[in-house]
Formats: structure tokens, C-alpha cells, sequence
């Protein structure tokens, strides 16, 4: 039962435009959400965040927008650079839990073309 | 230096064997977690540490174990190795506060033939 998806295995774009990532998930508990970025032969990086009692985080040219109606989060790169090819994840937690633990989708690999 | 760091890097084994991978942190962190990485599959928690005395399974448990021997470092062993435990995996660390954000080692590469 995957309680975070990531339905889109894989996206290209064009160096300078917009990339759109998407990231779904079932459990309405989930309170807290993180997008990592992973390198080949590289450990998981921590990118931005949102809690979910906001609808919109933004850092540089990284933005996370939540739609809880929706159980729908979205990372969007603005504008996108080759140094973004990478593989995003997507993870959700309960805060509310005191676990720390995460709950990952199956990741996107994101190709920004030259 | 790496904050977490995780050996080794890559290892091949077979069938049956006692494999260990290790993971040690410099970052002061009570929590520690494993995960192992498959295609398609995401990032999925074996065990995960909140201190030396504390050690909860996660979500893909069986066929592993872990020691928590000190603060800084966490191992997990394989008892006796089976090929679907073919994975990347990962050792991450966190600090309770205001964020459930985790910071990742650089992963083994671990292959049962």
C-alpha cells in the first residue's frame, strides 16, 4: 500500500523552463512534507519543505505548493538548470507521531536538457 | 569531512552469508534509520534508533537486524544474505525539533549473488 506516490517515473524539460514535479499521497494524518534530491552515486540531499498548514514554501528557484483538499503536493524548479538532472523524491511524515519517521514515493528523475 | 558516513560502498557477496554494513555520524544526532533503495520503489525504512537503548522496526524488517552501539553509530546486518536483498542502502540521522528533516549517508551498493 504506497502511501506516497510519485506517478511519474521520469520528466525532461528544456534548460530555463519550468520543471513540475508531483507527488500524491493517501493518508490525510501526514502533517509535514520534504522533497530530497539524489545524485547518482550520491546519498539523498534535503531540498525544501512544507507544513501542512501552508499551501506554499518557496526557496530560490525551488517552490512546494500542498493541496491537502487534494492530498496533491507539487515541487516546481523555476527556471531550470542542467544541475538539476537528478532523481526527486517526494516524503510525508506525522510530526504528530514524534517518530520522525518518513514515507517516501518511488522518486521522478528529472532531465533538464541544454 | 562527511557528517554521515557509511561502509562499505559497495559489496558483493553470496547466498547465505553474514553481511554488516555500518553507518556512523558526526552530526550529534539521537536518531538514526535505514533504509534500502530499489527501482521504482522508492525508499523504504528497516529499523530505525532514537538512542543506544531504543531500536523500532520500520516497514521491510524481516531478514535484518541492527546494533546501535553508540550515539554516532548504527549497523545493520544481514544474517544470512538472500538475492532479493540485492539494494542500495541508506543510513540517515535526525534530531527531533521543529522539522522531521534527515540527513543521508552516501549509500552501500550490495549485491547477493
Amino acid at each position: 500500500d504506497q502511501q506516497v506516490k510519485q506517478n511519474s517515473p521520469s520528466l525532461s524539460v528544456q534548460e530555463g523552463r519550468i520543471s513540475i514535479l508531483n507527488c500524491d499521497y493517501t493518508n490525510s494524518m501526514f502533517d509535514y512534507f520534504l522533497w530530497y534530491k539524489k545524485y547518482p552515486a550520491e546519498g539523498p540531499t534535503f531540498l525544501i519543505s512544507i507544513s501542512s498548514i501552508k499551501d506554499k514554501n518557496e526557496d530560490g528557484r525551488f517552490t512546494v505548493f500542498l493541496n491537502k483538499s487534494a492530498k496533491h503536493l507539487s515541487l516546481h524548479i523555476v527556471p531550470s538548470q542542467p544541475g538539476d538532472s537528478a532523481v526527486y523524491f517526494c516524503a510525508a511524515s506525522r510530526r504528530s507521531s514524534n517518530t520522525g519517521k518518513l514515507i517516501f514515493g518511488q522518486g521522478t528523475t528529472l532531465q533538464v536538457k541544454p | 569531512d562527511a557528517d554521515v558516513t557509511q561502509t562499505p560502498r559497495n559489496r558483493i557477496t553470496k547466498t547465505g552469508k553474514r553481511i554488516m554494513l555500518e553507518c556512523s555520524q558526526t552530526k550529534g544526532h539521537d536518531r538514526m534509520y535505514w533504509y534500502r533503495q530499489d527501482p521504482g520503489l522508492g525508499l523504504r525504512l528497516i529499523y530505525y534508533s532514537f538512542d543506544v537503548k531504543d531500536i523500532n522496526k520500520g516497514e521491510i524488517s524481516d531478514g535484518y537486524s541492527v546494533s546501535r552501539q553508540a550515539q554516532a553509530k548504527f549497523s545493520l546486518s544481514l544474517e544470512s544474505a538472500i538475492p532479493n536483498q540485492t539494494a542500495l542502502y541508506f543510513c540517515a540521522t535526525s534530531d527531533p525539533g521543529p522539522t522531521d528533516t534527515q540527513y543521508f549517508g552516501p549509500g552501500t551498493r550490495l549485491t547477493v549473488l
